[in-house]
């Protein structure tokens, strides 16, 4: 089966650096995906690894390893409006594309 | 650009009755997904259509639940009868292209059903 393992709740302080761990299993894998989900709102897209190595975006960075099936986002310069559900979700293939989401991490933030 | 739309934001229903959930992909957005998502856990990918063509459906319980995709763009989702434990956001998300450089999906703001 196909699977994902994230922690369920990660707390750090303001203006400091969290990592969120995700280890996955699957028979068929071809990338991993993160999004942010803020208490009664959406899912939103902020990476996407294909490939081995750190993808950065602007303060969050996704690293992916796939001879370990695990990835992480990192979060710098966290800020209050970080406090939210992170999910790690990964796209297996097999013809079609939807994707299959991790559990969560709700991230803390305190002042 | 206008983001994914979903009717109805809220709905109660009793158990054994009914419902319908409506979705507007993105204009231009070829594959429309619908996904559930119970709370405190991650959204559980339902059906994947391409244009009007089912590509995936095999998580959607297909006694109960059931979904259209008319003209490539609109999608319904119904569950008939309902159960307590469909008590969940059903969650519409859509994508430009399956195969593009960054496989984002837009999700819509989503239906919170509550079955009692």
């Amino acid at each position: 089966g196909q699977s994902l393992e994230q922690p369920s709740e990660v707390t750090a302080v303001e203006g400091a650096i969290v990592q969120i761990n995700c280890t996955y299993q699957t028979s068929g894998f071809y990338g991993l995906s993160w999004y942010q989900q803020h208490d009664g709102g959406a899912p939103t897209f902020l990476s996407y690894n294909a490939l081995d190595g750190l993808e950065e975006t602007g303060r969050f960075s996704s690293f992916l390893s796939r001879s370990d099936s695990y990835g992480y986002l990192l979060l710098q310069e966290l800020q209050m409006k970080d406090s939210a559900s992170y999910f790690c979700a990964m796209y297996s293939g097999g013809g079609a594309d939807g994707l299959t989401f991790g559990k969560g991490t709700h991230l803390i933030i305190q002042p | 650009e206008a983001g994914v739309a979903q009717s109805p934001r809220y709905k109660i229903i009793e158990k054994r009755q009914s419902v319908a959930f409506w979705c507007n992909p993105i204009s231009g957005h070829a594959t429309l997904y619908w996904y559930q998502q119970i709370l405190g856990q991650g959204p559980k990918l339902l059906i994947q259509f391409q244009n009007n063509g089912v590509v995936d459906d095999s998580q959607l319980p297909k006694d109960r639940f059931s979904a259209e995709r008319l003209k490539g763009v609109d999608s319904t989702l119904k569950i008939q009868p309902a159960k307590l434990e469909d008590s969940a956001v059903y969650l519409c998300a859509s994508s430009l292209d399956p195969a593009g450089a960054d496989y984002e999906q837009y999700f819509g703001p989503g239906t919170r059903l509550t079955v009692t």
